[in-house]
């Protein structure tokens, strides 16, 4: 078990560009999420994986957001035109899809966004 | 709708003093509950899960939670407090809704006092 990894750690960009962001989970978990963590907030759910078919997406998530996840395993976010408010720590979390709601996920260590 | 409402955005302890941290849990249905902790810019981290096995759950690094239903609470303890359990801790509600997704309380940050 490696853990679930995010890259980058950190992103600085200008306002406007466009940014990618890439998460590898843990190798035997279906299910993969993303979030949305602003300062002093709790992680806000943006979209979920199912291997590689993305079965939610969030209001949270404009059309200048999208996300995939091509083979079932790693999954990139993107972020079109960046404004100031997509300034954020970016997590991704896995889990296994074998069970309820008791399977608990595993985080990444994000990637924090910064909008200059 | 589930929700979390974790009472006391900022808590601090002396070193050694016992650790409290509020969750209070709103659903129609049983709950399944977690409590995760977060560093500094890091991601997060499971510390304990309720799943009605039982209600009284141990977790990692001495911490342990009791679910109550008669007050719809599943708060954080710690006998004594270390330097290093200063950090962002959440109280989490697992949900299906057509999928499986985590609502997070706002989040405590918890400050140890030397």
């Amino acid at each position: 078990d490696t853990g679930v990894s995010q890259d980058p750690r950190h992103k600085i960009t200008k306002r406007g560009q466009n940014v990618t962001f890439r998460c590898d989970p843990i190798s035997e978990h279906n299910r993969l999420y993303w979030y949305r963590q602003t300062l002093g907030q709790g992680p806000e759910f943006l979209t979920y994986f199912q291997n590689e078919a993305q079965l939610e997406k969030s209001r949270l998530l404009s059309d200048r957001f999208s996300a995939e996840r091509p083979k079932g395993s790693f999954s990139t976010l993107e972020i079109q035109r960046t404004e100031q408010g997509d300034s954020a720590m970016y997590l991704c979390a896995s889990s296994l899809a074998s069970g309820g709601l008791d399977q608990p996920q595993h985080f990444g260590d994000g990637t924090r966004l910064s909008i200059l | 709708a589930q929700s979390v409402t974790q009472l006391g955005s900022h808590v601090s302890v002396s070193e050694g003093a016992l650790v409290l941290l509020r969750c209070n849990y709103s659903s129609s249905v049983p709950p399944y509950l977690f409590w995760y902790v977060q560093y500094p810019n890091q991601g997060l981290q499971l510390l304990l899960k309720y799943t009605s096995a039982a209600t009284l759950v141990k977790g990692i690094n001495g911490f342990e939670a009791e679910f109550k239903k008669s007050e719809t609470s599943f708060h954080l303890t710690k006998p004594s407090a270390h330097m290093s359990d200063a950090a962002e801790y959440f109280c989490v509600v697992s949900t299906f809704s057509g999928t499986y997704k985590y609502i997070f309380g706002t989040g405590t940050r918890l400050k140890v006092l030397a």
